[in-house]
């Protein structure tokens, strides 16, 4: 049984620029959320999908958007990049909508300059 | 508007002594609660539940505690082991399994 895997682990960006993600899901899994941990705080919501669809979404601009595709792996996007996008970046997966516990990725650390 | 929090950012404790750590809620539609743990470049791991139909909840050396009306929880590692050294976050969800999380409390436990 694999874990969920981010990849890149760190990126390094210039603001304006746009940014991909990439998550794959445990084995078995059907829904992705991610997550947005700024330096010295806890993850914060972005969205979560279900079977290919955005099912709730945290309080972040349209410039973050998401894909989920028929294998359950997801990719982040987040377009014209701020400084303030600088956070790791969580995938976590999860067997249905209404399993609490969360299995995470090691993150993605972004740095915008 | 921070609906979770855990007002201690660190805690340092003896090994063999219990560690406690707090968590604070305002949303009264919590209806579950969880512990994760983290490792520095790893991804926080699932530790330990409780639903709020209960007020406690135990697994080995880590008891969640669930007080409603105060909207407060809180973990207890007994006896504290130098691998339990990481930081702790406490999270909450309401429908749907979106989690809301602390700021978290970073434990170490001395040898």
């Amino acid at each position: 049984e694999t874990g969920v895997t981010q990849s890149p682990t760190h990126l390094i960006k210039t603001r304006g620029q746009q940014v991909t993600l990439r998550c794959s899901s445990q084995s078995g899994h059907n829904t992705v959320s991610w997550y947005q941990q700024a330096l010295g705080q806890g993850p914060q919501f972005i969205f979560q999908y279900y079977r290919e669809e955005e099912n709730g979404r945290g309080n972040f601009p349209p410039r973050f958007s998401g894909l989920q595709f028929p294998n359950y792996s997801s990719e982040l996007n987040v377009n014209a990049l701020e400084l303030d996008d600088s956070a790791l970046y969580l995938c976590a997966s999860s067997l249905g909508l209404s399993n609490e516990k969360l299995f995470f990725g090691s993150g993605t650390q972004l740095s915008v300059l | 508007d921070q609906q979770v929090k855990q007002n201690s950012p660190s805690l340092s404790v003896q090994e063999g002594r219990i560690s406690i750590l707090n968590c604070d809620y305002t949303n009264s539609m919590f209806d579950y609660f969880l512990w994760y743990k983290k490792y520095p470049a790893e991804g926080p791991t699932f530790l330990i539940s409780i639903s709020s139909i209960k007020d406690k909840n135990e697994d080995g050396r880590f008891t969640v505690f669930l007080n409603k009306s105060a909207k407060h929880l809180s973990l207890h590692i007994v006896p504290s082991q130098p691998g339990d050294s990481a930081v702790y976050f406490c999270a909450a969800k309401a429908a749907g399994n979106k989690l809301t999380f602390g700021g978290g409390t970073r434990v170490l436990v001395k040898p």
